[in-house]
C-alpha cells in the first residue's frame, strides 16, 4: 500500500468552471476525510465518510461543493462554479475506526492544489 | 474563532539542542490531541498524540505534554536534528474517535547544523 493518493496534484482553472478531485485512501481504512488548507493556516475540516456514508459536513462546505464515496472506496470532491476564494490545497486523509482513538490518527495525502484565476 | 492556537509562527534551534513547540486551546471539551509534521509538497504526517486522561506521552525523541488546567500542550524534541526542520501543527478532537480535527496555524521549525 502506497498510502493516500490524490489526483490531480495541481489544477488551474478559470472562475466559473467545475473541478473534481479524486482521493484513493489506504485500503484497510474505513474512514475518509476531506480538509482544506489555505496559506498560513492549518487544515480545516470539510467532510468525512465512514465506508460509503457521509457522516458530517462542515458549514464551510457550501452548496457548490459535493463529495462522494461510492462503494466505500475512493472519493471525489467536486466544486461547481469555482470562485477565486476556492483557491486552496485540498487534502484527503483516511483512518481506521475500530475502537479507541484510532480514527483520530489520520494519514494524509499530498493534497490537490487548486488555483482559480 | 480560533479554538487551537500556535502563537509562534517560527522557531530556530541549534542541532542537538531541545526544540519546544507550544499550542493553546480554548475548548475544554477537547479530549484528544495530536502533533503533525509537514514537509514542503507533502501532506501532514502524524507524529505523536495524547489523550486528555494523560499529561505526558513519549515516543523516542518526541514528548508531548498536556496541561489541562492551562489548556496548553507542548511538543519537545530532544535532541533536535536538521531533518526535523518542517512545519508542525497541533490538532485537537472534541468528539472521541471521529477524526474531525481542529488544527492550529502551524509553527515552522528550523534546526541549524
Amino acid at each position: 500500500d502506497t498510502g493516500v493518493s490524490q489526483n490531480p496534484r495541481h489544477k488551474i482553472t478559470k472562475r466559473g468552471q467545475n473541478v473534481t478531485f479524486r482521493c484513493d485512501p489506504i485500503s484497510e481504512h474505513n474512514r475518509l476525510y476531506w480538509y482544506r488548507q489555505t496559506l498560513g493556516q492549518g487544515p480545516e475540516f470539510l467532510t468525512y465518510f465512514q465506508n460509503e456514508a457521509q457522516l458530517e459536513k462542515s458549514r464551510l462546505l457550501s452548496d457548490r461543493f459535493s463529495a462522494e464515496r461510492p462503494k466505500g472506496s475512493f472519493s471525489t470532491l467536486e466544486i461547481q462554479r469555482t470562485e477565486q476564494g476556492d483557491s486552496a490545497m485540498y487534502l484527503c486523509a483516511s483512518s481506521f475506526s475500530g475502537g479507541g482513538f484510532g480514527a483520530n490518527v489520520l494519514t494524509f495525502g499530498a493534497g490537490s492544489r487548486l488555483t482559480v484565476l | 474563532d480560533q479554538q487551537v492556537k500556535q502563537n509562534s509562527p517560527s522557531l530556530s534551534v541549534q542541532e542537538g539542542r531541545i526544540s519546544i513547540l507550544n499550542c493553546d486551546y480554548t475548548n475544554s471539551m477537547f479530549d484528544y490531541f495530536l502533533w503533525y509534521k509537514k514537509y514542503p509538497a507533502e501532506g501532514p504526517t502524524f507524529l505523536i498524540s495524547i489523550s486528555s486522561i494523560k499529561d505526558k506521552n513519549e515516543d523516542g525523541r518526541f514528548t508531548v505534554f498536556l496541561n489541562k488546567s492551562a489548556k496548553h500542550l507542548s511538543l519537545h524534541i530532544v535532541p533536535s536534528q536538521p531533518g526535523d526542520s518542517a512545519v508542525y501543527f497541533c490538532a485537537a478532537s472534541r468528539s472521541s474517535n471521529t477524526g474531525k480535527l481542529i488544527f492550529g496555524q502551524g509553527t515552522t521549525l528550523q534546526v541549524k547544523p
